[in-house]
């Protein structure tokens, strides 16, 4: 069955770079997007960006110039770069699947702090 | 970017009711609206795509309707796994955005 599964950090430092994973099963990453998804506590989900299945990516403008999706498709993974992190960037970070370019799966989320 | 506005944002019923929970676009969306369920430490998921169709494995009790900017999420008959968050989200113009969500709870 699909399923995506996201690792990395659960506390990094103001100013240093966010770097998360990905790990998909399922699915091909040829096939499908990935969409990143992110939740800060008590606020709304924000669409972050999509490496779609040939690989390109597009990127909320909000946060372009600071986010970086790549994917090793032999590993069937995915990975998200933020950097020059702040304390409102503390959000539980979602991977999704994305079916005609909307997410249908999602993982479980992973719960990042940011520490001033 | 496309605002939504969902409503309510609170919502208490009971086992047996129909209740519905009300997505609002800033422009039209073409009917691109998904609906989301999510409960507590859970990944969410998705029930409805494309205003009303149903994500198989999904309850028939789930429909979506709507058009335009205004767009229904319909429970005909809650049941006790249907206590949870619920949330919209457009992809009709990017970036894809999301309501803030409708928890229901049991009255």
């Amino acid at each position: 069955q699909v399923q995506l599964k996201e690792s990395g950090p659960v506390l990094v430092q103001a100013s240093e770079t966010l770097s998360l994973t990905c790990t998909v099963s399922g699915f091909s990453l040829t096939n499908y997007g990935v969409i990143w998804v992110r939740q800060p506590p008590g606020k709304g989900l924000e669409w972050m960006g999509i490496i779609w299945r040939n690989g390109n990516t597009d990127y909320n403008s909000a946060l372009k110039s600071r986010l970086s999706i790549n994917r090793d498709t032999s590993k069937s993974q995915v990975f998200l770069k933020m950097n020059s992190l702040q304390t409102d960037d503390t959000a539980i970070y979602y991977c999704t699947r994305g079916s005609a370019a909307t997410p249908d799966y999602w993982g479980q989320g992973v719960m990042v702090t940011v520490s001033s | 970017d496309i605002q939504m506005t969902q409503s309510p944002s609170f919502l208490s019923a009971s086992v047996g009711d129909r209740v519905t929970i009300n997505c609002k676009a800033s422009q039209n969306i073409n009917k691109y609206l998904n609906w989301y369920q999510q409960k507590l430490g859970e990944a969410p998921k998705r029930l409805i795509y494309n205003t009303n169709n149903l994500q198989t494995g999904i309850p028939s009790r789930f429909s979506g309707s709507g058009s335009g900017t205004d767009y229904t999420l319909t429970i005909s008959s809650l049941q006790p796994e249907d206590f949870a968050t619920y949330f919209c989200l457009q992809h009709n113009s990017f970036p894809d955005t999301f309501g803030a969500g409708t928890k229901l709870e049991l009255k």
